[in-house]
């Protein structure tokens, strides 16, 4: 079935360090790829988005590319600050799926000062 | 000025209650959503909805009953409540149940089972 795996947590940076938070997929046809961020005690609210190979998401710093050759979707920052502490939710949708998301299992950033 | 609301944010409650959850959307969407995300924060989805209509039961227990009174509004009862629904329950909701849609979530509310 539908899958996503990301790589565990808890990730832990200094502040303006490289964030790179990989996520790889199985689906069968073309899936839409999403990150979702969760704030403590917050519900989820969207990243960044890809409908199709090759595009490039972005928004606030970070990006993700979604690649169909190695089924990757990895979100990447270039400096990350104490307030991007959060937990990062990679996730894919299919055509008639009645919309429905199939998480991965969140990866923890703690970023430090 | 809220998109999706939840209510309540928090509940207690004893093994063998009946219990509901309420959701509300402003966002003029038609399709809703209600996600249950366990003790690991492992996010599933239970249940989708487009025009009042079911269209996803991911095979959840039917101690859980989904109403959608109408497009704005999806509730969750459930029934004789245990121990294993203890978890945070997500509403969301899309313009539509597309593949390409952005979800939006409520705040979540932490049910707790004693």
């Amino acid at each position: 079935g539908d899958s996503v795996t990301q790589m565990e947590g808890p990730v832990t940076l200094s502040e303006e360090a490289f964030l790179t938070i990989n996520c790889t997929y199985t689906a069968t046809g073309y899936p839409s790829l999403f990150w979702y961020v969760q704030y403590p005690g917050e519900g989820l609210q969207l990243l960044l988005k890809a409908t199709k190979a090759d595009d490039k998401g972005s928004n606030k710093g970070f990006e993700a590319t979604y690649r169909k050759e190695t089924t990757s979707f990895h979100l990447e920052k270039g400096s990350v600050q104490v307030s991007d502490s959060a937990v990062y939710f990679c996730a894919l949708s299919v055509n008639n799926q009645g919309g429905k998301l199939i998480f991965g299992q969140g990866t923890e950033l703690s970023v430090k000062p | 000025d809220t998109a999706v609301s939840q209510t309540p944010k928090y509940l207690v409650t004893q093994m063998g209650n009946d219990k509901s959850i309420k959701c509300e959307q402003n966002l003029g969407h038609d399709t809703m959503y209600w996600y249950k995300q366990d003790s690991k924060k492992f996010l599933k989805i239970m249940f989708s909805y487009n025009n009042k209509e079911l269209i996803i039961n991911e095979t959840v227990p039917n101690r859980f009953s989904p109403k959608s009174p109408d497009k704005a509004h999806l509730n969750l009862h459930i029934n004789s409540l245990e121990l294993g629904d203890s978890a945070v329950y997500f509403c969301a909701s899309s313009q539509d149940p597309k593949s390409t849609d952005t979800q939006y979530f409520g705040p979540g509310t932490r049910l707790t089972v004693l």
